[in-house]
């Protein structure tokens, strides 16, 4: 069957950095999203990776290692802002995405 | 660019009516769109897809007759929950896709619908 994994919740303090992981199985691979969610809202695309390595967008940066199955989401300089859940998703070989229960993130002043 | 709206934003409504949600692009035409439901605390769960014109494909589990989705023109699907029971209760959420050849979905606000 088809699965992502990501912790379910993370806390981090203010102006920190924090990684939130994500590892996968999926029938496939087209690529893997990162979306963020604010409580009561619908999710708001932040990165996709399709080839190995580091892409850096601002205050966000998120890896893929195809072999490995595993991708990160990195905040830096973390706001109170950035609490919200942040969805990992997979572009199946059906380019269905496919997405994670996402992760909880909890920042602290 | 790429926005997508949806509505209503909320609906209460009575066990065994109907409800109709719309879900537009504003400023793209979409090729396709899918229609979510996420429980509290639980992540999107994928009901249909929908492509302009044709029928659409349900996951497994999903009760077509129960949700109904209609995808009349590039910028309009609408999801109908009819006979609708307390357990229906959820966040509703489209998204759409662009083109062909881009996967990204633009998400639309979401509609929490609530059975009472």
């Amino acid at each position: 069957g088809q699965n992502i994994d990501q912790p379910t919740e993370m806390t981090a303090t203010e102006g920190a950095i924090v990684q939130i992981n994500c590892t996968y199985q999926t029938s496939g691979f087209n690529g893997l999203f990162w979306y963020q969610q604010h409580a009561g809202e619908a999710p708001t695309f932040l990165s996709y990776n399709v080839l190995d390595g580091l892409e850096e967008k601002g205050r966000f940066s998120s890896f893929l290692s195809r072999s490995k199955g595993y991708s990160y989401l990195l905040l830096k300089e973390l706001q109170m802002k950035d609490s919200a859940s942040y969805l990992c998703a997979v572009l199946d070989s059906n380019y269905q995405l496919i997405w994670g229960a996402g992760t909880k993130l909890i920042i602290k002043p | 660019g790429a926005v997508v709206s949806q509505h209503p934003s909320w609906v209460i409504c009575k066990s065994g009516t109907s409800v109709k949600i719309e879900c537009r692009s504003l400023d793209f035409q979409a090729t396709t769109m899918f229609w979510y439901r996420q429980f509290p605390k639980q992540s999107l769960m994928l009901m249909a897809t929908s492509n302009e014109g044709s029928k659409a494909t349900y996951e497994q589990g999903v009760e077509k007759d129960k949700f109904l989705i209609n995808h009349a023109s590039l910028t309009l699907s609408t999801l109908t929950v009819t006979s609708a029971h307390p357990e229906d209760s959820s966040f509703y959420i489209c998204s759409a896709r662009q083109d062909v050849d881009w996967y990204e979905q633009y998400f639309g606000p979401g509609t929490r619908l609530t059975v009472t």
